[in-house]
């Protein structure tokens, strides 16, 4: 079985300053990693993934991660943020088999003017 | 192209009761997925479904269920409705591995 754990469950962050959400995994076997970001009253929309390749991902928004096997991390960066990235993110994790997707258990994001 | 659309969107319904959500993938997507949004459990998965099949189940009572059309339309089904079951469902869709895509939801609330 996977399971994700996100550190932070809030972060508060002045406006153009930069921001790290921490993802860690576990998983016996290998993993696709994903970063989705929710706003207030919808649904999940996809920043970025890791799928193969290159280990560090670039997404939507200016939003990167990158990816550390040995350290089983998938943490997601912003160099500067914006009150519009005021959200709850969450990290999941899926196997090659089953397409399921297990998820942390997010980390709000509260950007400050 | 159009997105995954999940109706309705908002739902109140009485313990006891019956609820059956929809969801219509993006088009050629024929994974569809359920996902249970709760404040205490997160996100937590439901069921997927594969070209009418179901290809994989979460740790849901028996009162949860689905299925698939063949035109990759999905639905789940509630059954004998719970206060606990009070949650925002979501359905996803996707290409094989290519990651999901969600809807916006249906918000149940159980009274």
């Amino acid at each position: 079985a996977q399971s994700v754990t996100q550190l932070d469950s809030q972060v508060p962050v002045f406006e153009e300053a930069p921001v790290e959400l921490r993802c860690n995994y576990s998983s016996s076997v290998s993993v696709y990693l994903f970063w989705y970001v929710q706003y207030p009253n919808q649904g999940l929309q996809l920043l970025l993934k890791y799928l193969s390749g290159s280990t560090l991902v670039k997404g939507i928004n200016g939003f990167e991660a990158e990816f550390n096997k040995s350290q089983t991390s998938f943490h997601l960066r912003k160099p500067s943020v914006h009150i519009s990235d005021t959200a709850e993110y969450f990290c999941a994790v899926s196997v090659t088999a089953g397409n399921k997707l297990t998820f942390g258990g997010g980390t709000r994001v509260l950007v400050k003017p | 192209k159009a997105g995954v659309t999940q109706t309705p969107r908002y739902l109140i319904k009485t313990r006891g009761q019956q609820v059956t959500l929809s969801c219509s993938p993006i088009s050629g997507h024929r994974s569809v997925s359920w996902y249970q949004q709760t404040p205490g459990q997160g996100l937590q998965f439901l069921f997927e479904y594969f070209s009418e099949t179901q290809r994989n189940k979460g740790n849901f009572p028996g009162r949860f269920s689905g299925r698939q059309f063949s035109n990759s339309r999905s639905e789940m089904n509630v059954s004998t409705l719970e206060l606990g079951d009070s949650a925002l469902y979501l359905c996803a869709s996707s290409l094989e591995r290519m990651g999901y895509t969600f809807g916006s939801g249906t918000r149940l609330t159980v009274v």
